[in-house]
């Protein structure tokens, strides 16, 4: 069935470090991907998405390029902040009408001034 | 737009009592989503509805978790009786009618059950 999978985390870097997080993704179809993040308390906030391939979602300095070769929708930044520390979720939607995201488990990022 | 709101923000209540959770969607989003996040089992689907009708409720747990939405501004989650292993955060999430949009996301209700 269709699948979400993210790097284990947690992720522990330095303020102004280069971000990856992985996320590779096994679908039908032609998925549209997205992350998430969640904050410390609060709910899951769209955070960018692509909805076809070769597309590049953007916001706030995180970029993830639709990659249908490799299955894959890596999240970038390249300067991390203090403030950028929360969880985020890959996931995706299988293009079907009325059907629900699938979430990957979530990937902890911590980063230390 | 006051985005989706849930409510009450917290709870906590003793086991063997009645729970009721409550979701208010985004003005003219067709879908709505319950999921639960614990730290042991992540972020879990409970139900979905699409205008207003039960589409999946196979994430719900047992027979004591029910979700209704009698119209297409309010959802309930009700858990008759408590236990402790229900305590988690519940979210609630919203989305239009096409699947390319991503869902928006309520504050959460904090369960705690002892």
């Amino acid at each position: 069935g269709d699948s979400v999978t993210q790097m284990e985390g947690p992720v522990t870097l330095s303020e102004e470090a280069f971000l990856t997080i992985n996320c590779t993704y096994t679908a039908t179809g032609y998925p549209s991907l997205f992350w998430y993040v969640q904050y410390p308390g609060e709910g899951l906030q769209l955070l960018l998405k692509a909805t076809k391939a070769d597309d590049k979602g953007s916001n706030k300095g995180f970029e993830a390029t639709y990659r249908k070769e490799t299955t894959s929708f890596h999240l970038e930044k390249g300067s991390v902040q203090v403030s950028d520390s929360a969880v985020y979720f890959c996931a995706l939607s299988r293009g079907q009408a009325g059907t629900a995201l699938i979430f990957g488990k979530g990937t902890t990022l911590s980063v230390s001034s | 737009d006051a985005g989706v709101i849930q409510s009450p923000r917290h709870e906590v209540t003793e086991m063997g009592q009645e729970v009721t959770l409550r979701c208010k969607p985004i003005s003219g989003h067709n879908s709505l989503f319950w999921y639960r996040q614990t730290m042991m089992r992540g972020l879990e689907l409970l139900i979905y509805f699409n205008n207003n009708v039960p589409i999946d409720d196979s994430g719900m747990p047992e027979d004591r978790f029910s979700a209704k939405m009698p119209n297409a501004s309010f959802s309930t989650l009700k858990i008759q009786p408590s236990e402790p292993r229900d305590s988690a955060v519940y979210f609630c999430a919203s989305r239009p009618g096409t699947e390319n949009y991503g869902y928006t996301f309520g504050s959460g209700t904090r369960l705690t059950v002892v």
